[in-house]
């Protein structure tokens, strides 16, 4: 079964600053899927940013990238320039990739980011 | 923007009760998911749904709990007889496709249950 590990609860990033949060995950499967979900205080979770594990370039977006170590099987998330409404909480997620019907996701206990003025 | 949309966004009900949760997920997707976080933990797959019916569900998702799509707009997600440890966040999702890899998420529904 896969799993999903971040091992940071919390952090604090002043703003402007960049912030760095883990993910670690175990699978036995060679296609799949990697995700950052971001929830902000009351709203719904939106996509950040994905990466396919086929892929050997880190996926970006914006102030967004990720770290994707397929052997060592890390994935973080970094926030460049970080700014106030950035402060939420992030998931790490896995999905396999097998093209059927079913695309359910792998969810981390999640990382609570606070950026601070 | 089109959203996935969820009512209530807070229910209290007392054990052994009926409860429904309803999601309006987005118009043209066709796959839709219930997720749940029990507080201070994972965020937990419960079931999958295509085509008006269930294509996976998860071990959590025993007999007491059944999703519907009862009118092409509404999906909902029963639970028969609630328990205490039925208390958590439910999240509805929906995405485009199956190989669309990106879902959509509601805000949520936290359930209580007395």
């Amino acid at each position: 079964a896969q799993t999903v590990t971040q091992s940071q609860p919390e952090m604090s990033v002043q703003e402007a600053e960049t912030v760095t949060l883990s993910c670690t995950y175990d699978t036995s499967e060679n296609n799949y899927y990697l995700f950052w979900y971001k929830q902000p205080p009351s709203r719904q979770m939106i996509l950040v940013i994905r990466q396919e594990a086929y892929k050997q370039q880190n996926a970006t977006e914006n102030r967004f990238s990720v770290n994707f170590q397929k052997a060592a099987k890390s994935f973080s998330l970094k926030i460049s320039d970080s700014q106030l409404g950035d402060t939420a909480m992030y998931f790490c997620a896995f999905m396999n990739f097998y093209g059927g019907a079913t695309n359910k996701l792998i969810f981390g206990t999640g990382t609570l980011l606070a950026v601070q003025p | 923007e089109p959203e996935v949309t969820q009512t209530p966004s807070h229910q209290v009900t007392q054990m052994g009760q009926e409860v429904i949760l309803r999601c309006v997920p987005i118009s043209n997707h066709l796959y839709f998911y219930w997720y749940r976080q029990i507080l201070g933990q994972k965020v937990e797959f419960l079931v999958s749904f295509y085509n008006n019916e269930i294509s996976e569900k998860s071990e959590i998702f025993d007999d007491q709990f059944s999703v519907e799509r009862p009118d092409g707009s509404n999906f909902t997600l029963k639970i028969r007889s609630t328990k205490l440890e039925d208390s958590a966040m439910y999240f509805c999702a929906s995405s485009r496709t199956g190989i669309d890899t990106e879902a959509f998420f509601g805000q949520g529904t936290r359930l209580t249950v007395v």
